[in-house]
């Protein structure tokens, strides 16, 4: 059974990067799990932000910024967010798709200092 | 523009059904590739994934809550209805829907890792 592990919180200053971190554990062949971000700030409902093959290549949605990237190496996935903004703070979570069933990390709450 | 909006009851008694109604415009699900997801967030915690149906109305449960989950859509309507029976305080969540399919050029292809857009959500409190 595939798991997605992140750390519950991120934080960073305001203009600086930040990584964020998803393990993915369990399944088999893991090298060939893509990956997806999905975004929740306050008070707002989730949005998508991209989908990180196994080969770490990404694909953003429409509107997300430059500054966001994903990459990944082996079982662990990563956000990058460069020059943060104040809207930068918010729940992030991982998501991936296994055994016909999606599963989402526990998330992270990033705090823009 | 694609949007979704989930509805249901603000309340609802335990052991009772619940019944969520995802309404969508900008997109038609009897379109080849194209499926909707239903995903709740109980407060404080982690989004969970619920159910996903495909334009050929495929249906994907999670294994956890499938005992106790339905989905179907009713395509004229433009709406994807979820309903969940035997309801307890555990149940109480933002439940959200979201197109679940990546759309190129007229071209969809439903794709379980890209849940995108969102719909607005609603919140289910359980309790007597």
């Amino acid at each position: 059974q595939v798991v997605l592990t992140q750390s519950p919180s991120a934080s960073a200053s305001l203009g600086a990067s930040v990584k964020i971190t998803c393990t993915r554990t369990g399944g088999h062949n893991s090298d060939s799990y893509a990956i997806a971000w999905h975004q929740k700030q306050p008070e707002k409902g989730p949005r998508f932000l991209m989908r990180v093959t196994g080969e770490g290549i990404h694909d953003k949605a429409d509107g997300t910024p430059d500054r966001f990237s994903g990459s990944s190496s082996g079982p662990d996935h990563y956000l990058t967010i460069s020059g943060l903004q104040s809207e930068d703070e918010a729940d992030y979570y991982c998501q991936t798709w296994a055994s016909d069933s999606v599963i989402f990390g526990g998330g992270t709450r990033l705090t823009v200092l | 523009q694609v949007t979704l909006r989930a509805s249901g009851p603000a309340l609802v008694k335990p052991t009772q059904t619940l019944t969520l109604t995802c309404t969508f415009s900008g997109f038609s699900l009897n379109l080849d590739g194209m499926c909707v997801s239903w995903i709740r967030q109980p407060p404080g915690k982690a989004l969970e994934w619920l159910a996903r149906i495909d334009w050929d109305d495929d249906k994907h449960y999670n294994p956890s809550r499938k005992t106790r989950l339905t989905i179907s859509k009713e395509t004229s309507k433009k709406q994807v209805v979820l309903t969940l029976t035997n309801v307890d305080p555990g149940d109480t969540a933002t439940y959200y829907c979201a197109r679940t399919a990546r759309c190129v050029d007229g071209d969809c292809f439903c794709d379980p890792n890209w849940i995108d857009p969102w719909g607005q959500g609603t919140l289910v409190i359980v309790s007597s």
